[in-house]
């Protein structure tokens, strides 16, 4: 069984400030683990992904995420936040024996002025 | 390359009618996704199919929901009788390789459902 749990529904940031988004991952064997983007009415747009390699990530708009086995953490962060990254952000985790993915319940960004 | 793409891209309907959702994959992927996304959580997968056979399909309300890949490409997704909880987003994906090892799923749009 696999599960995510992302702390904090809501982040608020000035532009220019760091972004943290944190998740945490339960998963049985080895995981793949996800960070996605969705704007108002689209859909999903993969930011970027760990999958047993590298454990420092880096994704599309300056993100990156760091794989922490000890903690059962990946979480996301930008040295600065631009308006243009107000959006919705979902962390997933996948068994590496299976296409599909477990989705958290999302953190929605929003940036100030 | 095209996109997945989905229709309609908004519906409302009262409750206990019926509903069908459409889904055009990326051109050569094996893998169909159909999530349900409600308001405030994060997308739960409903069904899983490789080329036009079900992987899995655990989560899906096998009641009042139904869906189908005949042909191995396009999707349908249906709601028979619609319930008010049954409002969300249904969201399709596609990934090329097949179902038991990782690739990467490709999200569409979404079509919104609203059930008053």
């Amino acid at each position: 069984a696999q599960s995510v749990t992302q702390l904090g529904s809501h982040v608020s940031v000035s532009e220019g400030a760091l972004v943290l988004l944190r998740c945490n991952y339960s998963s049985s064997v080895p995981p793949y683990l996800f960070w996605y983007v969705q704007y108002p009415n689209q859909g999903l747009q993969l930011l970027l992904k760990y999958t047993s390699a590298a454990t420092l990530v880096k994704g599309i708009n300056g993100f990156e995420a760091e794989f922490k086995k000890s903690e059962t953490s990946f979480h996301l962060t930008k040295p600065s936040a631009h308006m243009r990254d107000a959006a919705e952000y979902f962390c997933a985790v996948s068994n590496t024996n299976a296409g599909k993915s477990t989705f958290g319940d999302g953190t929605t960004l929003t940036v100030k002025p | 390359e095209a996109g997945v793409a989905q229709s309609p891209r908004y519906k409302i309907i009262e409750k206990r009618q019926s509903v069908a959702f459409w889904c055009n994959p990326i051109s050569g992927h094996a893998t169909l996704y159909w999530y349900q996304q409600i308001l405030g959580q994060g997308p739960k997968l409903l069904i899983q199919f490789q080329n036009n056979g079900v992987v899995d399909d655990s989560q899906l309300p096998k009641d009042r929901f139904s869906a189908e890949r005949l042909k191995g490409v396009d999707s349908t997704l249906k709601i028979q009788p619609a319930k008010l909880e049954d409002s969300a987003v249904y969201l399709c994906a596609s990934s090329q390789g097949l179902a038991d090892t990782y690739n990467e799923q490709f999200f569409g749009p979404g079509t919104r459902l609203t059930v008053l």
